[in-house]
């Protein structure tokens, strides 16, 4: 079955460290991957969208790469900041499937000043 | 630009009563609404796909007469859970997207938060 791993264990860095967080997959062959932000008690807020015939993708401190071959996604974030903190989601979804995603479990990111 | 609106953002109540939940998007016209529910520290789980005017779809394992979906217009699509159970209690978040296509991000609202007595 499709199975979708992000490291359950929270992620603790320092401020102004790069956080990176893994996203992994199995039997599966997503067109797009997608990291989103989760607050708690909120909802998740779109950060990036990568292709799978996109190797890297940035916007301002945020950076996402797509290995097709590995089945693996990294996410980071430079000069992390304290407000970075949150939870953060990978999802992956298929083209011509009316953009259903499937999500992984997340990963907790705590930046300390 | 982008922003949905989900209410309530809270709900208490009694076993066996219906709950309805609105899910909005004010400023575009969502081709498509997702619903999903979230248990503590876990995945978002894909309940059902709405469509405007049609009706929606839901992933196996969903009662289609328990959770009920209508999406009657561009902007509005409401979850009702009906008779709702101690184990319906859960974290409701729906979600929409501009068209169907998989390559446009999903705008969220910030969740439901459902309590059953």
């Amino acid at each position: 079955s499709q199975k979708i791993e992000q490291n359950s264990e929270a992620l603790n860095i320092q401020e102004g460290k790069t956080a990176t967080l893994t996203c992994n997959y199995t039997n599966y062959s997503p067109a797009y991957l997608q990291w989103y932000r989760q607050d708690p008690g909120r909802g998740p807020v779109f950060l990036l969208l990568i292709r799978e015939n996109e190797k890297e993708k940035r916007k301002e401190r945020l950076k996402v790469t797509f290995d097709t071959t590995l089945k693996q996604s990294l996410f980071h974030i430079t000069a992390s900041q304290p407000a970075d903190s949150a939870t953060y989601l990978c999802a992956l979804a298929r083209s011509g499937g009316y953009n259903k995603l499937i999500f992984g479990a997340g990963t907790r990111l705590a930046v300390h000043p | 630009g982008a922003v949905v609106s989900q209410h309530p953002s809270w709900v208490i109540c009694k076993s066996g009563t219906s709950v309805k939940i609105e899910c909005r998007s004010l400023d575009f016209q969502a081709t498509t609404m997702f619903w999903y529910r979230q248990f503590p520290k876990q995945s978002l789980m894909l309940m059902a796909t709405s469509n405007e005017g049609s009706k929606a779809t839901y992933e196996q394992g969903v009662e289609k007469d328990k959770f009920l979906i209508n999406h009657a217009s561009l902007t509005l699509s409401t979850l009702t859970v009906t008779s709702a159970h101690p184990e319906d209690s859960s974290f409701y978040i729906c979600s929409a997207s501009f068209r169907t296509d998989s390559n446009q991000p999903q705008h969220f609202g910030d969740g439901t938060r459902l309590s059953i007595l």
